[in-house]
């Protein structure tokens, strides 16, 4: 059974850096066949899609074009966790996170299992 | 982007009723090459995380009753429960992962 374990803070200020960690249990983040995402979701933008994370002998990398200038996904295979940081937040940023696995035909995934969501609120 | 678009926004049906939700998409999610449709349905309750019922659009996944059914192909598709339980109260997405970003609906709030 596959639990993505969400961490990081709840609170970040205007034009600071919002950083999150999914740890991952019953899977490994280098597995060929699945993809790493960040989804957001707020009453105003729904459920956003922000980027993933994916291993195919090298890493590959996918951003949303909205956050493409200010996101960065990592991995670290000697944890078995992925991380999001959004660079110079506002308050639109301010959404519920979700860490998320896709389960993969060659790119193309469905998420099958959520992080339990960590609300992010941006403000100062 | 591809735009998904449901309907209704919200939904009351009467227990042991059928619900049907709609979802449309602005390009077609239908791969030619595997003949299959990148849709997935999920149901997302307060303070949890959305869960995933169904994927290539017609697929249940391990441990969902069967009274819920994906159909559809190309740009139309339609998530039916056959007989609505209590529990069932819930927002329903579609999304589609043909290509990224993946998109969503904007959700079918479903009450009884």
């Amino acid at each position: 059974q596959v639990q993505l374990q969400q961490s990081g803070p709840g609170l970040v200020k205007p034009s600071q850096t919002l950083s999150l960690t999914c740890a991952i249990s019953g899977d490994s983040v280098s597995t060929n066949s699945v993809s790493w995402n960040w989804i957001r979701q707020s009453p105003s933008r729904g459920l956003e899609w922000l980027g993933r994370t994916y291993y195919r002998s090298k890493w590959f990398f996918d951003y949303a074009v909205s956050v493409k200038s200010r996101i960065s996904i990592n991995s670290d295979t000697s944890k078995n966790q992925f991380s999001l940081q959004l660079d110079s937040v506002t308050p639109e940023d301010t959404a519920v996170y979700y860490c998320a696995r896709g389960d993969c035909s060659i790119s193309s995934c469905y998420i099958d299992y959520w992080g339990q969501g960590t609300l992010v609120t941006v403000s100062s | 982007d591809i735009v998904m678009t449901q309907s209704p926004d919200s939904l009351a049906v009467s227990l042991g009723e059928r619900a049907t939700i709609n979802c449309k998409s602005s390009q077609s999610v239908l791969y030619s090459s595997t003949n299959k449709n990148y849709l997935a349905w999920y149901q997302q309750k307060p303070g949890q995380p959305p869960k995933l019922l169904i994927h290539w659009a017609s697929t249940r996944e391990s441990g969902v009753p069967d009274r819920f059914s994906g159909s559809g192909s190309g740009t139309d598709f339609t998530l039916t429960i056959s007989s609505l339980q209590a529990d069932d109260v819930a927002v329903y997405y579609c999304q589609q992962y043909y290509n990224t970003p993946i998109t969503f609906g904007q959700g079918t709030r479903l009450e009884i």
